[in-house]
């Protein structure tokens, strides 16, 4: 079985800092893919990045950065130069590569900057 | 392009009535899927469907059945409603076993209130 764990219910982060949200994860599956969602306020289900389990190089989207480190089973997010649109839940998940794509999440980070 | 719509956006429902959410895409996707959303819990599985024809159990299946006739629309039936299903529901679909990373689109959601 799969399992997402998010320590941090909440975050407040100032405008312009960079910001880092904790995932830990289990799992027995060889391979795997790990994923954060953004969430804000509107409902919508917002896909920020992707990590293969086998991806030599952590990956990055614009101002998203994920810090995957394996060995520690931890796929953090790092968010630089935050702004006021980042306010928002954010979740990780995760699923196999193989199989049915049965997505696993967290309990979610709401992340509120302030200006 | 719509992507993904869910009818309805919401609905208020008397226990024990049956009700039937509807999610349908247009981007031709092999596999589908519907989590529920409940405050604190993030999302979980309910059922999923790879292909046209097929589906198979998430985390929650109980009191929820699927069906999969075509590549586009997955309904999500709940036979006889029970408060304990009132919920955000999203449907979400992906290119499962193509090129990239089977990152899953999500539907604005339906939220479900049984009374």
């Amino acid at each position: 079985a799969q399992k997402i764990t998010q320590t941090q219910p909440g975050m407040f982060v100032q405008e312009k800092e960079a910001v880092t949200l904790d995932c830990t994860y289990d799992t027995s599956d060889p391979s795997y893919g790990l994923f954060w969602y953004k969430q804000p306020s509107s409902g919508e289900m917002i896909f920020l990045i992707y990590q293969g389990s086998y991806d030599q190089q952590n990956a990055t989207e614009g101002r998203y950065s994920l810090n995957f480190q394996k060995a520690r089973k931890s796929a953090n997010l790092v968010i630089s130069a935050s702004q006021l649109g980042d306010s928002a839940m954010y979740f990780c998940a995760m699923t196999p590569i193989q199989g049915a794509q049965k997505l696993v999440f967290g309990q979610g980070t709401r992340l509120t900057i302030n200006p | 392009i719509a992507g993904i719509t869910q009818a309805p956006t919401s609905q208020i429902l008397a226990a024990g009535r049956r009700m039937t959410l509807r999610c349908t895409q247009d981007m031709r996707h092999n596999a589908m899927y519907w989590y529920r959303q409940d405050l604190g819990l993030g999302l979980r599985l309910i059922h999923y469907s790879n292909t046209a024809g097929t589906t198979g159990k998430g985390e929650v299946p109980d009191g929820y059945s699927v069906s999969r006739a075509n590549t586009d629309d997955f309904p999500l039936t709940l036979a006889s409603a029970v408060p304990s299903q009132t919920s955000v529901y999203f449907c979400a679909s992906s290119d499962h076993g193509g090129t990239g990373n089977n990152e899953q689109f999500f539907g604005p959601g339906t939220r479900l209130t049984v009374l």
